[in-house]
């Protein structure tokens, strides 16, 4: 079954400070994987797409790495605002179909003053 | 060029009723999906419209029904209404590429359905 786990569930950081999180599947074939902002009741805005022969991708402060060897991937945030306070979701496609997507859960990251 | 608009924003409704929800896609998109998220959890997909047609479907009773105009909007319906149903429904709009899939999706606001 394809799954998309992502780690931690949930985040609190100082603003001003870095963050990584981490996104593990089994989705395949692997066509692409997308990380997206959603911010609270609000749709997802996608920040980053990778295929498989990318293991880098940055968007400002978003930089987003790829191992398709070992199914990861992480979404690194330097600089936290607090306007980064969202979930971040894990997508991963088997190919460009919506139907052919799966979610991850997200992580939620609250960014304190 | 306005993005992908949904309506209503926010419904209540209580259990065995029915509701449409609405899509407007993003200007020059001919694709829609809807995606059902329950709090916590990521995006489920429902079903997909393309060419006034149901293109594809996910794990979803066929409680869940659909429809797109000709103008590429697309309401979702759902009858018989559950509590398990309460969630945030999200609409993304792409534009198809012939034959090869689609282009990058681009989600709307969502409405909040809650089922009491």
């Amino acid at each position: 079954k394809n799954q998309v786990e992502q780690s931690p569930q949930s985040l609190i950081i100082l603003e001003g400070k870095n963050c990584t999180l981490q996104c593990n599947y089994t989705v395949s074939p692997f066509s692409n994987l997308r990380w997206y902002k959603q911010d609270t009741g609000r749709g997802p805005v996608s920040l980053t797409i990778m295929t498989f022969s990318e293991n880098t991708k940055s968007n400002g402060r978003y930089t987003a790495t790829l191992d398709a060897d070992t199914k990861q991937s992480s979404l690194h945030i330097t600089a936290s605002q607090l306007s980064d306070s969202a979930s971040y979701i894990c997508v991963v496609s088997i190919n460009t179909n919506a139907g052919k997507s799966t979610f991850g859960d997200g992580t939620t990251l609250t960014v304190k003053p | 060029d306005a993005g992908v608009t949904q309506s209503p924003t926010h419904l209540i409704k209580t259990r065995g009723q029915q509701v449409t929800l609405r899509c407007s896609p993003k200007s020059g998109h001919d694709t829609v999906s809807w995606y059902q998220q329950a709090l916590g959890q990521g995006p489920q997909f429902i079903f997909q419209y393309y060419e006034e047609e149901e293109r594809q479907r996910g794990n979803f009773p066929d409680r869940f029904s659909g429809h797109q105009f000709p103008n590429y909007s697309s309401e979702l319906n759902v009858n018989a209404l559950l509590l398990g149903d309460s969630a945030l429904y999200l609409c993304a709009s792409s534009l198809a590429w012939r034959g090869q899939g689609m282009g990058e999706q681009f989600f709307g606001p969502g409405t909040r359905l809650t089922v009491l």
